[in-house]
């Protein structure tokens, strides 16, 4: 079971670009890493997805380093309501194609005025 | 699609008393995941299902713990007896068919669980 690392909390203004870095050293080669959002008195969201070098989409960009050993998810701009606990897991591959996910502790992003 | 439902949202009991936490996964889903949330563990997974049937349940913590899917529309999890360790967020999540490059799990609004 791929086990990840990822900073407590963040803080950071209104328009910044923020960097969540996690690692994930024992990764499997067939695991894929996922990020989701949290925010208070709500479920997860699913913010986005990778197996390697760069995934982006409308809400985030995800980059992963060839060795898939950490990844990054960069959010750009950010705005009062990215506020939230951000969650990065790696799925614990059943080699079924279905991946059993194990949420850490997150990040606690704020983002103030 | 509305989502995921869970109901109800809150619900507060005393300790013996048993609780049943429902979940409406979205239409054409094939797995449910039921999860519970609290500040000392964080989310944890207690049990999941594929098309009804259980696969695993090693996450539940105790025989007071059950969970059923009768159908693929309804599933519940119920604690009998309950005790105040068990207040926590309890979510549902349901997953679409697909492999692992698109696995997305849509999470119910949860259901705060207060036991006395």
């Amino acid at each position: 079971l791929a086990k990840t690392t990822q900073p407590i909390s963040m803080d950071s203004y209104e328009g910044q670009e923020v960097n969540i870095t996690c690692s994930h050293n024992n990764i499997a080669t067939n695991d894929y890493i996922t990020w989701y959002q949290q925010f208070p008195s709500q479920g997860p969201r699913f913010i986005i997805q990778g197996y390697k070098t760069k995934v982006t989409n409308e809400v985030a960009s995800l980059f992963i380093p060839a060795d898939r050993k950490s990844s990054t998810l960069s959010l750009p701009r950010v705005s009062l309501s990215d506020t939230a606990v951000y969650y990065c897991l790696v799925g614990d591959s059943l080699g079924t194609g279905f991946q059993k996910l194990v949420f850490g502790t997150g990040t606690r992003l704020l983002v103030s005025p | 699609d509305a989502g995921v439902i869970q109901s109800p949202r809150h619900e507060v009991t005393e300790m013996g008393q048993e609780v049943t936490l429902r979940c409406k996964p979205i239409s054409g889903h094939d797995y449910l995941f039921w999860y519970r949330q609290t500040m000392m563990r964080g989310l944890e997974l207690l049990i999941y299902f594929n098309n009804n049937v259980p696969i695993d349940d090693s996450g539940m913590p105790e025989d007071r713990f059950s969970a059923k899917m009768p159908n693929a529309s309804f599933s519940t999890l119920k604690i009998q007896p309950s005790e105040p360790r068990d207040s926590a967020v309890y979510f549902c999540a349901s997953r679409p068919p697909g492999d692992a490059s698109t696995d997305t799990q849509y999470f119910g609004p949860g259901t705060r669980l207060t036991v006395l």
